[in-house]
């Protein structure tokens, strides 16, 4: 799946900043953070729609989406936390209503 | 509250045959969109097809289809002619409130040859 590339693919840290990275080639106005744990289905983090950010559900401050772009998102992590360990897609959609999603392949967070 | 529930936790079946996911749903809105998503061994999730509240023609792409029934809230997915390729995490979803797509639990499907 090339039409959204994330990086990176894996992550290892301890209490480190870092940032992950999303880019849809598929012209969508909504792009999305997703967490999924080990065995639990993707839970949203974070809804942008045409840039602005319209869905904010209960996380951690210490992630701050960022969508410098249409075709672009980051999520910047701060002091990760043990239970911050998970796999995080980005996904897109042509409008945040009825449309499928399409995913990335994800990013797989362990921390240390 | 919304919520989407998937009672199987694993499902396995011979090669070839057909097998049927169920997933039921609450929810208080008139109108709602039901998703079936894929994830595979690789961790890859992939839509499979979707079935709009308002139509009430089962959805049918390729070899899968919906069997959906409003007044029980249910969206049972149905596979035929099953292939060891479709082993894989079943995810039934359901999007509501301007683009919050919630997850049911997943249903793991093994095909054995």
């Amino acid at each position: 799946n090339t039409k959204i590339t994330q990086s990176p693919r894996y992550l290892i840290l301890g209490r480190a900043n870092k940032s992950l990275e999303c880019e849809q080639h598929l012209g969508h106005n909504a792009m999305y953070w997703y967490k999924q744990s080990a065995e639990k289905p993707p839970e949203l983090m974070f809804l942008y729609n045409l840039k602005q950010l319209i869905r904010n559900e209960t996380v951690p401050s210490r992630f701050i989406p960022e969508c410098p772009d249409s075709s672009k998102l980051l999520l910047h992590i701060s002091a990760v936390d043990p239970e911050d360990s998970a796999v995080y897609f980005c996904a897109s959609s042509q409008a945040p209503t009825n449309e499928r999603l399409f995913f990335g392949h994800g990013t797989k967070l362990s921390v240390l | 509250a919304q919520k989407v529930t998937q009672t199987q936790t694993s499902i396995s079946v011979v090669e070839k045959t057909t097998v049927t996911m169920d997933c039921v749903y609450e929810t208080r809105d008139s109108s709602y969109f039901l998703f079936w998503y894929k994830q595979t061994a690789s961790g890859e999730i992939v839509f499979l097809i979707r079935q709009d509240s308002y139509k009430k023609e089962n959805a049918t792409v390729g070899h899968y289809s919906l069997n959906f029934q409003k007044p029980k809230s249910s969206i049972g997915l149905i596979i035929t002619a099953t292939q060891i390729e479709d082993s894989a995490v079943y995810f039934c979803a359901m999007n509501y409130n301007q683009g919050k797509l919630i997850f049911g639990q997943g249903t793991k499907l093994s095909i054995k040859p």
